[in-house]
């Protein structure tokens, strides 16, 4: 299986902040790579599919970038909506496997 | 306006057999596959298996022994059986709508299961 690994774990910033959260595969995922966004109780929804591609809805201060095996989502100024935890998932390769979460909390 | 909407038993016993099932309204059944996937307290979500609207199927190899992933396209549903369970099923299970290239991009509520003597 293609491992995902996130950095960081949580994430404290505030309202207005830049926030950048990491996400390393295993091996090359090439451009298959998602984000999603999960609030507290609850489901995950996609925010980004193909490394860079917002979904329908989805507001223009996300970002994301990479290739390969490293990706980055950005949110160039954080709102009081963004605080959640953030998931990074690889669909190149069977099984589909997701990254361990990003939190992003107030300071 | 699609809607996944979940249900199953939320509180089992070791060795039983655990039995969810997602509803699909507003349309696109055919269109696309559906995805069981879970996410433990504390840790990562985990993709389950996935079915087709034919009722071809692709499990984790990590569950492959214990999963049964079935489809009724007449009702535009899908369920989940998870055989022999343990604490470690312990989970929120999610059913989710799932693209051709294998993003999930519309998802069920979730339904907390918990694995308990």
């Amino acid at each position: 299986d293609i491992q995902m690994t996130q950095s960081p774990f949580t994430l404290s910033a505030s309202v207005g902040d830049r926030v950048t959260i990491s996400c390393r595969a295993s091996d090359s995922v090439n451009d298959w790579l998602a984000w999603y966004q999960q609030r507290p109780g609850k489901a995950p929804e996609l925010l980004i599919n193909k490394v860079s591609k917002l979904e329908s809805g989805v507001p223009s201060r996300f970002s994301g970038s990479g290739t390969g095996t490293e990706f980055t989502l950005t949110i160039s100024s954080l709102q009081p909506d963004d605080f959640a935890t953030y998931y990074c998932q690889q669909y190149r390769t069977f099984p589909w496997t997701f990254g361990q979460g990003t939190k992003v909390e107030m300071k | 306006q699609v809607q996944l909407q979940q249900w199953g038993a939320g509180l089992l016993k070791p060795s039983e057999t655990l039995s969810l099932t997602c509803d699909v309204s507003g349309g696109s059944f055919s269109a696309y596959y559906w995805s069981w996937i879970r996410q433990s307290p504390g840790t990562r979500l985990e993709w389950i298996g996935e079915v087709w609207p034919s009722g071809n199927t692709h499990y984790n190899p990590s569950l492959k022994s214990r999963v049964t992933i079935s489809v009724e396209t007449t009702k535009d549903q899908f369920s989940l059986k998870l055989t022999s369970v343990t604490a470690a099923d312990t989970a929120v299970y999610y059913c989710a709508r799932t693209t051709l290239v294998r993003t999930f991009d519309l998802w069920g509520q979730g339904t907390m299961v918990t694995v308990s003597s």
